[in-house]
C-alpha cells in the first residue's frame, strides 16, 4: 500500500460541478503539495500547506495534520481544469525534495 | 522569468545504449530534485541536490544512473547502460535557496523528458 492515496482515481464532472478529490497519508509530514498536470504538460504547483487551509481563484486546499488528510476543492469547475492532481507530502525530517507522490486523480469536465 | 527547462522532451533508445537528460533550473535557484514517472506508477523521487552537492541520492534506482551538477547550475542525469525498464518521464524541478529556518519550499516543475528504451 503507498504510503500516499489519492481518490477518486478518475473523476467525471459537468461543467459548473462542485468537485473534491481527497489525499490520505500514513507517514508524519511537514508539508503536503498539491500538482496540476495536464495531457502532455509538465506539472504545475497548485498549493503547498502544511496546516488549515489555502485559497487560490477557485481552487481551495485544506488540510487536516491529526487525520492525516487533505482536500482539494473546485468550485464552478470548467472544462480547462481537466487534468491530473497530484498530492505529494514531504515526510517529516526527510531531506527536502525527497517527496512521496500519490497516483493522481484524473479529471475530467465535461461542457 | 524562465521556468525550468528540460532537454530533450522525447527520447527514443535502444537497450544498451546511453542517454543524458538535462535540466536548467530557474535562475537563482539552489535547489534541483530529479523524479521519475514509470507508467502506471506514481512519481518518484531520485535525487536533491543544493548547489553542486548531492543532498540527497536515496532515490537513485542503481548504479546505472548518474546525476552531476557541476557549477551549480544545469544538471544532467545520465543513463548507461539504459535498460528497458528505465522507460517513464524524468522530471526536474528547482527551489528556492536553502534557509534552514524554512523547512520546506514550492518546488517549480519542469516539463519532463519521455524516455523510452526499446
Amino acid at each position: 500500500k503507498n504510503e500516499v492515496e489519492q481518490s477518486p482515481q478518475n473523476l467525471t464532472a459537468q461543467e459548473g460541478e462542485f468537485i473534491t478529490i481527497n489525499c490520505s497519508y500514513s507517514v508524519g509530514i511537514s508539508a503536503l503539495h498539491w500538482l496540476q498536470q495536464h495531457p502532455g504538460g509538465g506539472i504545475v504547483s497548485l498549493f503547498m500547506l502544511s496546516s488549515g487551509k489555502k485559497k487560490h481563484g477557485r481552487l481551495i486546499a485544506t488540510i487536516n495534520i491529526q487525520e492525516k488528510h487533505s482536500s482539494l476543492h473546485i468550485t464552478a469547475s470548467h472544462p480547462r481544469d481537466s487534468a491530473v492532481y497530484i498530492c505529494a507530502v514531504k515526510n517529516y525530517g526527510g531531506s527536502q525534495g525527497n517527496l512521496i507522490f500519490g497516483k493522481g486523480t484524473k479529471l475530467s469536465v465535461k461542457p | 522569468e524562465a521556468g525550468v527547462t528540460q532537454f530533450p522532451s522525447h527520447s527514443v533508445i535502444e537497450k544498451g545504449q546511453t542517454v543524458t537528460l538535462r535540466c536548467d533550473p530557474i535562475s537563482g535557484h539552489d535547489n534541483l530534485y530529479w523524479y521519475r514517472r514509470v507508467m502506471g506508477k506514481e512519481i518518484k523521487f531520485l535525487l536533491h541536490f543544493v548547489k553542486e552537492s548531492k543532498q540527497d541520492e536515496s532515490g537513485m534506482p542503481n548504479n546505472r544512473f548518474l546525476a552531476e551538477r557541476t557549477g551549480g547550475t544545469y544538471s544532467t542525469l545520465k543513463v548507461q547502460p539504459a535498460e528497458l525498464e528505465d522507460s517513464g518521464v524524468y522530471f526536474c524541478a528547482s527551489s528556492h535557496a536553502r534557509d534552514e529556518r524554512i523547512r520546506d519550499y514550492e518546488q517549480y516543475f519542469g516539463p519532463g523528458t519521455r524516455l523510452t528504451v526499446t
